[in-house]
């Protein structure tokens, strides 16, 4: 099945560096969502983009609807210790059906 | 508290023997969906369901069934589990499986089969 392309798959970084992530693909989705996953949890609704060329701020997370509708990214200001998590990006294809394509994660892990 | 609630949370069993594990919504929503989480994956779609008695397959149906008979409830069945299906699995649950709806997850069930 199609899958998004995000990365990058991993990143480390020092508390208070700014993150960016992104995700694209060959084919056009009407919606873009970010999830956050922790261990032994399910993933959590960060922010959802609806429209193209829509930019969405949820507190340090500010995530982008790419113009052409095949790419979007995330970006994580001032990083804090609790914002270690995988983030997913997810599409909604354009074909009735809430069908949900998911990226292959980002792994954030943070140094104190 | 709204929440989309799976059991059971892990289980390790065998080859052939058929399990069932559960979902539940209490939110009336009317879209329910399965997914399976593999490392390098991502979650990918086993099945969803728009509705009571509608269901469809999603990317990765084979080897598995489900059914809807109650708005609250989508159980995952696997008739004869095979190794390739030790995975962590989710359940998700929107008000109408709309655009502007995104899916709420429950807590994951991992599976393991010998």
């Amino acid at each position: 099945g199609q899958q998004l392309n995000q990365s990058p798959q991993s990143m480390f970084i020092q508390e208070g560096e700014d993150v960016s992530m992104n995700c694209t693909s060959s084919s056009i989705f009407n919606t873009w969502l970010w999830y956050k996953q922790e261990p032994g949890e399910g993933p959590v609704l960060l922010i959802a983009l609806y429209k193209a060329g829509e930019l969405t701020s949820n507190g340090r997370l500010t995530a982008q609807f790419g113009i052409t509708r095949k790419d979007s990214f995330l970006n994580i200001s001032a990083s804090i210790p609790s914002d270690v998590g995988i983030y997913f990006c997810a599409g909604l294809r354009p074909q009735g059906a809430q069908k949900l394509v998911f990226g292959q994660g980002t792994r954030l892990t943070i140094n104190p | 508290e709204a929440q989309v609630t799976q059991n059971p949370r892990y289980l390790i069993t065998v080859t052939g023997k058929k399990l069932t594990v559960t979902c539940s919504q209490n939110m009336n929503h009317e879209y329910m969906s399965w997914y399976r989480q593999d490392p390098g994956l991502g979650l990918r779609q086993i099945y969803y369901s728009m509705n009571v008695e509608v269901t469809d397959k999603g990317d990765v149906p084979e080897g598995y069934k489900v059914s809807r008979k109650e708005k609250r409830n989508f159980p995952l069945i696997l008739e004869s589990p095979s190794p390739n299906q030790t995975s962590l699995y989710f359940c998700a649950s929107s008000w109408d499986g709309g655009d502007n709806q995104p899916q709420h997850f429950g807590d994951g069930t991992r599976l393991s089969i010998l």
